[in-house]
């Protein structure tokens, strides 16, 4: 599976966007994108996916650049609940392990 | 709906003793997952169950690490016998369509081997 980049840590207002960005530049054709996290003392907390296509749920978006070596994690409105590790992993199909790398510790500050 | 079952959430245990860590998944899931966490390792995968069958335990540390799942809703991490070096998270996840699918994460079992 491709190695991801991601910065160590982030600092966020509440109620405000965000972005979390992440490198994956050997990512392949078949690889997906996946987004985790983990708030403290918790289990880590699926958060989205994708291939190809800028991706929306209700937790978040994943915007994946066009020549898929990079992504975002968009929370679009943070809230002190959003605190936590955010895990960007790159998943080829058949892999049954993720691998989690170390992340960034996003905080949101009141 | 509840999700993944894990007990104990703490365990605190001498060394040389047995530990069995429980994991119940999410109902409908046919594959679950054992994996550990400890700040110098990260996240590790221990081992991989599908329909039951343990298809890939070539995370398991080593002899002392046992996993068993009897049927489709349990499932057994046993440590035989446990060492301080085991202390970690051990969490279980399950996913619906094979390790493909999604994996969604239990609360995790905070082991401590004295």
């Amino acid at each position: 599976d491709a190695k991801t980049t991601q910065p160590p840590s982030m600092d966020c207002a509440e109620g405000r966007a965000a972005n979390l960005p992440c490198n994956h530049s050997t990512i392949s054709g078949n690889e997906y994108v996946y987004w985790y996290r983990q708030i403290h003392s918790q289990g880590p907390q699926y958060i989205i996916h994708g291939l190809k296509n800028n991706e929306t749920n209700e937790m978040a978006s994943l915007i994946i650049t066009e020549d898929r070596k990079s992504s975002t994690l968009i929370l679009p409105h943070a809230t002190l609940r959003d605190t936590a590790v955010y895990y960007c992993i790159v998943r080829g199909k058949g892999a049954n392990n993720l691998f989690f790398g170390t992340g960034t510790r996003l905080t949101v500050i009141p | 709906d509840a999700g993944v079952i894990q007990s104990p959430r703490h365990e605190v245990t001498e060394m040389g003793q047995e530990v069995t860590l429980r994991c119940k998944p999410i109902s409908g899931h046919n594959s679950l997952f054992w994996y550990r966490q400890t700040m110098m390792r990260g996240l590790e995968l221990l081992i991989y169950f599908n329909n039951n069958v343990p298809i890939d335990d070539s995370g398991m540390p080593e002899d002392r690490f046992s996993a068993k799942m009897p049927n489709a809703s349990f499932s057994t991490l046993k440590i035989q016998p446990s060492e301080p070096r085991d202390s970690a998270v051990y969490f279980c996840a399950s996913s619906l369509m094979g390790a493909e699918d999604t994996q969604y994460f239990g609360p995790g079992t905070r082991l401590t081997v004295l």
